[in-house]
């Protein structure tokens, strides 16, 4: 499980009210990537790191943002939530080669 | 553009009969090819990559650059193997393309019934 843990691992918010979520690793894997898994869309990347504060847009990034402080942490901010981001989120991350390692999860239910 | 296509959105299969699960990719160049599995209530993980044309779990998966295809199949299905399986490309970086970035279809929920 290349050591990722997600949290929260369930969470309820309303529209309008900023979220975050945190992606911990202990495998100082320089790579971290956040993904959306949706019905009928599979998962899709929201953003990702190629290292301390270097981060991108991924294909689905409007209404997130993310910030990397350290090697181990990458977070996701929702500035402010709508009903079109519940979703269950994905944090994964490669320390450089072919494989990617995700978390477990966050389910985020936005009413 | 990278494309990663999954046709079926679900297949069901009984036990012991053969499963193929179809991909289908778009890219010029020459692309890394992954097939991940999410059983139930557990996290994504890598079940094969085509570099490797290994056997995991009794499935294999050949890249056919003629068809652009990377079917994953097994001859006997089994119940554990029922699962949401997705198909993933990775550009080289030569390409100009985002490190480590992989390209997800849509997945294909398997259902092997008894």
């Amino acid at each position: 499980d290349a050591g990722i843990t997600q949290s929260p691992r369930h969470k309820v918010t309303e529209t309008g009210t900023p979220v975050t979520l945190r992606c911990h690793q202990t495998e100082n894997h320089r790579y971290m990537y956040w993904y959306r898994q949706d019905p009928g869309h599979g998962l899709r990347l929201i953003h990702y790191s190629y290292g301390v504060k270097d981060t991108d847009k991924g294909e689905v990034s409007d209404g997130y943002s993310v910030s990397r402080s350290k090697t181990e942490d990458f977070l996701l901010t929702l500035e402010s939530a709508t009903s079109s981001q519940t979703s269950v989120y994905f944090c994964a991350t490669t320390g450089g080669t072919d494989t990617q390692y995700f978390g477990p999860g966050t389910r985020l239910t936005v009413l | 553009a990278q494309r990663v296509t999954q046709p079926e959105k679900l297949l069901s299969v009984f036990k012991g009969a053969p499963v193929e699960l179809k991909c289908n990719y778009s890219y010029s160049g020459s692309p890394e090819l992954f097939w991940y599995v999410q059983y139930s209530r557990q996290r994504l993980q890598l079940l094969l990559r085509h570099i490797s044309r290994e056997s995991i779990k009794g499935f294999t998966a050949d890249l056919n650059k003629g068809e652009t295809s990377f079917h994953l199949k097994k001859p006997f299905a089994q119940e554990e193997d029922s699962a949401m399986y997705y198909c993933a490309l990775k550009a080289p970086r030569n390409r100009g393309s985002t490190l480590g970035r992989l390209y997800f279809g849509r997945g294909t929920q398997l259902t092997v019934w008894p």
